[in-house]
């Protein structure tokens, strides 16, 4: 089954402890992008990667980082996650670049940052 | 930069009536891809339509079809015979040649019966 895999689904965790949220899809994508979700303010781009090793940041990017060794990952790290990154997050991917193409998301994590 | 306005946070609709839910947009791209997404309660986003912005004809699928005026730059989601599953937050989404995917704050559309 085509999909977009994400873990964890949800997490409780502290202030400044590192945490690493896994994003996997086995449809061979190039495209993969990470979204935070905030009520009001609909989904907003973390940082995108059209292929491996090529990364950039969207509209939202202070506080994470991502990497993209290989093709069908693209983890989303917090190296000192703050209460101001709770928020319910989601990776996608898509088989297309450019303005084409309909992103398949995961299931979203929801990370709450106390 | 690219922009995408959803003006309507919330909804109503009776069953089995149509419903048209506003979004326009800003961008100096080009070239375009505008999308809708339905994410229900339970939390995943579903992909809905899709409009290419030279694309000449309006998107239709199944219920859904989505009225693209581009001098206007609106993107408007139209929603036929509306069910009580189509209760559930919209969003509007645009894609531009740098890959960028912006969407608008969402929709929430509650179906009465």
């Amino acid at each position: 089954e085509a999909q977009v895999t994400q873990n964890p689904r949800y997490l409780i965790t502290v202030t400044g402890k590192k945490l690493t949220v896994t994003c996997s899809q086995n449809m061979n994508h190039e495209y993969m992008s990470w979204y935070r979700q905030d009520p009001g303010l609909g989904l907003r781009q973390i940082y995108y990667s059209m292929n491996v090793e090529v990364t950039d940041k969207g509209d939202v990017p202070e506080g994470y980082k991502v990497s993209r060794k290989e093709k069908r990952n693209f983890p989303l790290i917090l190296e000192s996650p703050s209460p101001n990154q709770t928020s319910l997050y989601f990776c996608a991917s898509s088989s297309s670049q450019g303005a084409t193409g309909e992103l398949f998301f995961g299931e979203g994590s929801r990370l709450t940052v106390l | 930069a690219q922009k995408i306005t959803q003006t309507q946070p919330g909804m109503f609709v009776q069953e089995k009536e149509a419903v048209t839910l506003d979004c326009t947009y800003d961008t100096s791209d080009p070239s375009y891809g505008l999308f809708w997404y339905k994410q229900p309660s339970s939390g995943e986003m579903i992909f809905l339509i899709y409009q290419g912005s030279y694309d000449q004809q309006n998107a239709t699928e199944g219920r859904y079809s989505l009225n693209f005026q581009k001098a206007r730059k609106s993107a408007n989601l139209v929603i036929s015979a509306s069910q009580l599953g189509d209760s559930a937050m919209y969003f509007c989404a645009m894609r531009g040649t740098n890959n960028d995917m912006r969407f608008g704050a969402g929709t929430r559309l509650t179906v009465k019966p």
